[in-house]
């Protein structure tokens, strides 16, 4: 079964840029199964999707979070990243990765809380 | 884009019936998930298409969506059950088309 991990720095200072990982074990991500996610969730507030990525096809971004949202992918080392840049307070959030069969996300990884403070 | 609401909170005694709502304008007419995230842990889905259970989730886990409501409901409550709930809809006429409820934590009395 597949599982997925984030890893990255976790404190930021506002105008920096989160750069995230998502390794994935258990499967390929070649394997044309799944989109590959990043969903946020700040702490008290609704999970916010941020985008997802299809290997070899296209990536979507929130309307609200494009500008500043990059998603890319190393299959050969099974892993997917997640940038944003010029990182806020307002940008401090638990961080997941997920895998999306279509609709919704079938598995989570554990999440990353990441701090951004002066 | 499209808005949904949850109460905050439900409490339910052990064995009893929890009901858990999700409104967003014709709902019915979306397709909605639910997600358990109980403290410290991630998400983890427990309904699927409006009603489907994956395979390891409980027959005590059911949903249904009529008209404005989509509704998660749990029978036999345990306390194990004792998490926050969040549901999803996909919204595909959307740029932001996975939308998230914001969630509500049931107690287990």
């Amino acid at each position: 079964q597949v599982q997925l991990q984030e890893s990255g720095p976790r404190l930021l200072k506002p105008s920096q840029t989160l750069s995230l990982s998502c390794t994935v074990s258990g499967g390929s991500m070649n394997s044309g199964s799944y989109y590959w996610a990043w969903i946020r969730q700040p702490a008290g507030k609704a999970l916010e999707w941020i985008g997802r990525m299809y290997i070899g096809g296209t990536t979507n971004y929130n309307p609200s979070l494009k500008s500043r949202v990059t998603m890319s992918a190393d299959t050969s080392k099974n892993q997917f990243s997640l940038n944003l840049t010029s990182v806020t307070a307002a940008d401090t959030a638990v961080y997941y990765c997920a895998s999306l069969s279509g609709t919704y996300a079938l598995k989570w990884g554990q999440g990353a809380l990441v701090v951004v403070s002066s | 884009s499209y808005m949904l609401t949850q109460p905050p909170s439900v409490s339910v005694a052990p064995g009893k019936t929890a009901t858990i709502p999700c409104v967003g304008n014709d709902i019915e007419s979306k397709i909605v998930h639910w997600y358990q995230q109980r403290p410290g842990q991630a998400p983890f889905l427990v309904i699927y298409y409006n009603s489907d259970r994956p395979s390891e989730i409980p027959e005590r886990f059911s949903g249904s969506a009529s008209g404005n409501t989509a509704t998660l409901t749990i029978s036999r409550v345990e306390a194990g059950d004792e998490a926050d709930y969040f549901c999803q809809v996909w919204d595909g006429s959307s740029d932001d088309p996975y939308v998230f409820g914001p969630g509500t934590t049931v107690t287990v009395l």
